[in-house]
């Protein structure tokens, strides 16, 4: 079966400082598709990145980053000069298929508060 | 281009009631996925729907069902609704099933008393 843990709840930190969301997930499957979601009090899940498990290399765009490590089964997501505006819940997401519409199994979240 | 829309917002519905929830895709966009969001479990898989046929589904009883239409929109009916049926349902939609992201709606806010 598949899991994702977000051990990480609630973190909140103050403008401009740096933060790390962590993911942990299990699968069986040599194939398999991670996602990082971000969800403002509004409420709809806001897509940030897929990466597929023959893909190791970081990835940066903008103030984001993710780092994937295989041998560890990590999924890391960095905010850099955090800004209040990043302030949300961010899943991380598991799949098996290819697509972001498939069956994604969903971490508990993590509420990230970024004060001024 | 319009996101994906659900209707209604908000709903009260009594135990033991059924009710029926509406996601209208992006325009264009065929595949349609269903999530449960609750306090307690977190972001469920309910279903996906593909060109009106069910693809895949979670671990849900019988009484959750839905459908696609082949305008892509969809809808999700819960029959004799139980108290832990109270959650925030998400639709979710894609041109396609292997499209890399999926773009969700603002859920349904479903309350049962």
């Amino acid at each position: 079966a598949q899991k994702v843990t977000q051990a990480q709840t609630e973190i909140s930190v103050v403008e401009k400082e740096d933060v790390t969301l962590d993911c942990v997930y299990e699968t069986r499957d040599t194939t398999y598709y991670l996602f990082w979601y971000k969800q403002p009090p509004s409420g709809e899940l806001v897509f940030l990145i897929r990466r597929n498990s023959f893909d190791e290399q970081n990835e940066i765009s903008g103030r984001y980053s993710w780092n994937f490590q295989k041998s560890t089964s990590s999924f890391n997501f960095t905010i850099t000069a955090s800004q209040v505006v990043d302030s949300a819940v961010y899943f991380c997401a598991l799949s098996e298929a290819i697509g972001a519409n498939s069956k994604l199994t969903f971490g508990k979240g993590i509420t990230l508060s970024v004060r001024p | 281009k319009a996101g994906v829309t659900q209707t209604p917002r908000y709903l009260i519905k009594t135990r033991g009631q059924q009710v029926t929830l509406s996601c209208s895709p992006i325009s264009g966009h065929r595949s349609v996925s269903w999530y449960q969001q609750t306090p307690g479990q977190g972001l469920q898989f309910l279903f996906e729907y593909f060109s009106e046929t069910q693809r895949n589904k979670g671990n849900f009883p019988g009484r959750f069902s839905g459908r696609q239409f082949s305008n892509s929109r969809s809808e999700m009916n819960v029959s004799t609704l139980e108290l832990g049926d109270s959650a925030l349902y998400l639709c979710a939609s894609s041109p396609h099933r292997e499209y890399t992201e999926a773009f969700f709606g603002q859920g349904t806010r479903l309350t049962v008393v």
